[in-house]
């Protein structure tokens, strides 16, 4: 089983659209968990920054995560062309440092 | 607002060639990592340093990869001798802490021929 699990897209909104990705993962270890927004041949950029289960919203960004179920989302409200590009998400344990990441939902937002 | 650099942004060798990527990491943190991402595939974690030394790694660091920081600014991969299967994008980032934001720089792109 993967640590982590994310379904790679390709996935077509139409502008104005809510959007919802999301992430499934089996260590339950893991206590840190991050969405990081990547645009074509860039750097991961970070979006969301979440610790332990909960909500927490950042404008038109929503994250949630469900530790009981192990899974992760993203929501976006109101979704713009410029929010195309693929978002990853991404988990750490709370004692190791490194991220574990999923494999990216590419996401495209149409006029 | 503070950010990881790398150099150079693309780099092409030949097959057996040293390569050394470079990164300046975030100023006050204190945590460095590299990640590569091969074409289509998933970030993956390769090694993490603090306080001059490899904290973790992962099974892709063997023995032909290195890490330094010989100044106080600047935190380098090297690969020792570079394969076919090397070729990816190589991106740095750097962490004030373990499990704080990790911020990512915008990557160099290695092409071993």
């Amino acid at each position: 089983q993967k640590e982590v699990e994310q379904d790679p897209g390709p996935l077509s909104v139409p502008e104005g659209a809510i959007v919802s990705l999301n992430c499934t993962y089996s260590n339950s270890a893991f206590q840190y968990f991050m969405w990081y927004r990547q645009y074509s041949r860039k750097g991961p950029e970070l979006l969301m920054y979440t610790y332990s289960s909960g909500n927490k919203e950042d404008g038109r960004f929503t994250a949630q995560v469900d530790k009981s179920s192990k899974y992760i989302s993203l929501f976006i409200r109101d979704s713009q062309p410029s929010d195309s590009a693929t978002y990853l998400c991404a988990i750490a344990t709370g004692t190791a440092s490194k991220l574990t990441f999923g494999t990216g939902t590419r996401l495209q937002v149409t006029l | 607002e503070p950010e990881v650099t790398q150099t150079p942004s693309h780099q092409v060798t030949q097959m057996g060639q040293e390569v050394i990527l470079r990164c300046v990491p975030i100023s006050n943190h204190l945590y460095f990592y590299w990640y590569r991402q091969i074409l289509g595939q998933k970030v993956e974690f390769l090694v993490s340093f603090y306080n001059n030394e490899i904290s973790e790694k992962s099974e892709i660091f063997d023995d032909q990869f290195s890490v330094e920081r010989p100044d106080g600014s600047n935190f380098t991969l090297k690969i020792r001798s570079t394969k076919l299967e090397d070729s990816a994008m190589y991106f740095c980032a750097s962490s004030a802490g373990p499990g704080e934001t990790q911020y990512f720089g915008p990557g160099t792109r290695l092409l071993v021929l």
